[in-house]
């Protein structure tokens, strides 16, 4: 079983439209975390949530919103699609604790046309 | 805040050839590291992490508390190892801080 799941693995669309990616963990893990990774591979924490509480929000636009109906998913919502959001994004998760590793799902390839 | 740098984007060396690949830190204290590998079109996955002091795919990273550095080892490199190498800080009790370096493409060359 697949530890740490996001569907879909590739999402083409418009300029303009409203999409969402969905991540689920299996682990019982109590945060998740969205990232981006740009063209150039740069790896950037967006959010992550800890008990249904947002815990990091690193500048990213309000365009952008994560919604996590429980703790074992936390989805990724975006309005207003811009070609600069072309990006992979992964999801991950963590049990809270201190130095505890994080598990990655396989990653959603975003292409804005 | 808790933050690592990779100087180096790009890394390449021969098949055969010993390789690091250098990270540094910006806290102080007792800081526990994680080196992550991304393979190509693969997810990101630990490849290992200071406390457990474990050898993995041949890969060491030794903590240098003088020079704040955690740099990732390998003796002889492998065609195999070509991938994206992520240093990264661990979270705190809140699950903040998993911030990672920039990243550096390790590319081994036949």
């Amino acid at each position: 079983d697949t530890a740490v799941s996001q569907t879909p693995k590739y999402l083409v669309t418009q300029m303009g439209n409203d999409k969402s990616i969905k991540c689920e963990q299996n682990l019982g893990h109590d945060t998740m975390y969205w990232y981006k990774q740009d063209s150039k591979k740069f790896l950037k924490i967006m959010f992550s949530y800890n008990n249904k509480e947002l815990i990091i929000n690193e500048t990213v636009p309000n365009r952008f919103s994560p919604k996590s109906p429980d703790k074992a998913h936390l989805n990724l919502h975006i309005n207003s699609l811009e070609l600069g959001d072309s990006a992979v994004y992964f999801c991950a998760s963590s049990q809270r604790g201190a130095n505890e590793k994080l598990f990655f799902g396989s990653g959603t390839q975003l292409s804005v046309l | 805040a808790q933050r690592v740098t990779q100087p180096e984007k790009l890394l390449s060396v021969f098949k055969g050839a010993p390789v690091e690949l250098k990270c540094n830190y910006s806290y102080s204290g007792s800081p526990e590291l994680f080196w992550y590998v991304q393979y190509s079109r693969q997810r990101l996955q630990l490849l290992l992490r200071h406390i457990s002091r474990e050898s993995i795919k041949g890969f060491t990273a030794d903590l240098n508390k003088g020079e704040t550095s955690f740099h990732l080892k390998k003796p002889f490199a492998q065609e195999e190892d070509s991938a994206m190498y992520y240093c990264a800080p661990p979270a705190d009790n809140y699950g903040q801080n998993f911030v990672f370096g920039p990243g550096t493409r390790l590319s081994v060359l036949p």
